[in-house]
């Protein structure tokens, strides 16, 4: 089965713009998380949804913000985009409402570049 | 509060010898303990999982770990290393909360 989808692959902005990342989780998923990962930083939590609600939310500015469609589809959307939000993001998605007892499965990331 | 400690940031191992990742935890309730593995470019893939039940989990590609409480430790092993499983390790944590906490990494090498 297909495993977890991420668009777009690589993307690169200009600091001051706005992104919008896509995810898909695995059919049948219906808790979708974001991680941020950067060299210094490590793995970062961003937000979990399950049911198009949002349960939690990691220690990022507002500029940051997510949602969860009907059909378990998440964007993240990234504002006034910073130098410093160059990083790889990762989607992942799992049974239940969460990773917690099943595991994560992760997509490939979008790298995104704001220069 | 919530924690994970991944004790060596690199590790070295000579194809065929014994791989040891270390991962240590911290949390105020009963956590559920992964491991997951990320080869360059790509997403992290799961090994395995604990979950309060067998403290020895086996995983995938030969990968084991021991849950022991007394020690907060959550420690990954494999028998014989092989040169694919030259990639970056992350042990994880999710404990009360739906958050994950990631340890910051093992960078594993495998020498021919």
């Amino acid at each position: 089965k297909a495993g977890v989808t991420q668009t777009p692959r690589y993307l690169i902005k200009t600091r001051g713009q706005q992104v919008t990342l896509s995810c898909s989780p695995i059919s049948g998923h219906r808790s979708v998380s974001w991680y941020q990962q950067t060299p210094g930083q490590g793995l970062q939590f961003l937000f979990e949804y399950f049911s198009e609600t949002q349960r939690n939310k990691g220690n990022f500015p507002g500029r940051f913000s997510g949602r969860q469609f009907s059909n378990s589809r998440s964007e993240m959307n990234v504002s006034t985009l910073e130098l410093g939000d160059s990083a790889l993001y990762l989607c992942a998605s799992s049974w239940g409402e969460s990773g917690r007892h099943y595991g994560y499965t992760f997509g490939s990331g979008t790298r995104l570049t704001v220069v | 509060a919530q924690s994970v400690t991944q004790l060596d940031s690199h590790v070295s191992v000579s194809e065929g010898t014994p791989v040891l990742l270390r991962c240590n935890y911290s949390s105020s309730y009963s956590p559920s303990l992964f491991w997951y593995v990320q080869h360059p470019n790509k997403g992290l893939q799961l090994l395995l999982k604990y979950t309060s039940a067998a403290t020895l989990v086996k995983g995938i590609n030969g990968f084991e770990a021991e849950f022991k409480k007394s020690e907060t430790s959550f420690h990954l092993t494999k028998p014989s290393a092989h040169m694919s499983d030259a990639a970056e390790y992350f042990c994880a944590s999710t404990s009360g909360t739906y958050k994950y906490i990631f340890g910051t990494g093992t960078r594993l090498k495998v020498l021919a």
